[in-house]
């Protein structure tokens, strides 16, 4: 079974439409996160979360909201969307050392494809 | 801020070495990744070295980092066309107290038989 699962994989809406995008892992990591992929432009970060209680903008947030609902679960809504939020959305986690030292290794979903019409 | 940047595609023939390489901005990078992207997936991590470090190793893989220059490189030996992908670089660096990773824009790396 895959450690980082995203639900949907692929969604087709409409301009307005209200969206939630899910992340589940059993990886056990407490930090969790949402990007975006867009041609040439990499990812970007939208949100991240270290734990439950620390939720955090990340450099494209506008548009965007999370939900931690707990260690295992991080979802990403789009409150109405537009079609320039047609992307390749990743969720992500890591986890920090024994030592409190992190490779800050990140392990990826499978991602969910958005369409916004 | 942060920018890490790759050339966007790469082609080369089967059993050739390819090379991929990435600049960054950030000189206080901590760790240096090299992620790989296959159709379908989300990345995988390939490798990854510690930036007091100038080389490493693993298997068909060797990654060199120049801190002066801020360029990080990825050499495939051997390139095989199961190495067709996207491959991302990216860096680890202090900010505001925890270390954020910042990715490149990923090359596209074709493997012609």
């Amino acid at each position: 079974d895959a450690d980082v699962t995203q639900t949907p994989r692929n969604r087709i809406t409409k301009t307005g439409k209200r969206i939630m995008l899910e992340c589940s892992q059993t990886k056990g990591h407490d930090r969790m996160y949402w990007y975006r992929q867009d041609p040439g432009l990499g990812l970007r970060l939208i949100y991240y979360s270290f734990d439950v209680k620390d939720i955090n903008k990340g450099e494209i947030s506008d548009g965007y909201s999370v939900s931690r609902q707990a260690q295992a679960k991080f979802s990403l809504s789009l409150e109405s969307a537009i079609p320039n939020q047609t992307a390749l959305y990743f969720c992500a986690t890591s986890d920090i050392g024994g030592l409190g030292v992190s490779t800050d290794t990140q392990y990826f979903g499978p991602g969910t494809r958005l369409t916004v019409l | 801020g942060e920018d890490v940047e790759q050339s966007l595609f790469l082609s080369v023939r089967e059993g050739d070495s390819s090379v991929i390489n990435c600049t960054y901005t950030d000189s206080s990078s901590t760790y240096l990744y090299w992620y790989k992207q296959e159709p379908g997936a989300g990345l995988q991590l390939l490798t990854y070295i510690f930036s007091n470090m100038d080389m490493k190793q693993d298997q068909r893989l060797t990654v060199l980092l120049n801190k002066k220059d801020k360029h990080l490189s990825l050499r495939i030996a051997d390139t095989q066309t199961g190495d067709s992908a996207i491959y991302f670089c990216a860096e680890a660096a202090s900010s505001g107290g925890y270390q954020k990773v910042t990715f490149g824009t990923g090359t596209k790396l074709q493997v012609i038989p």
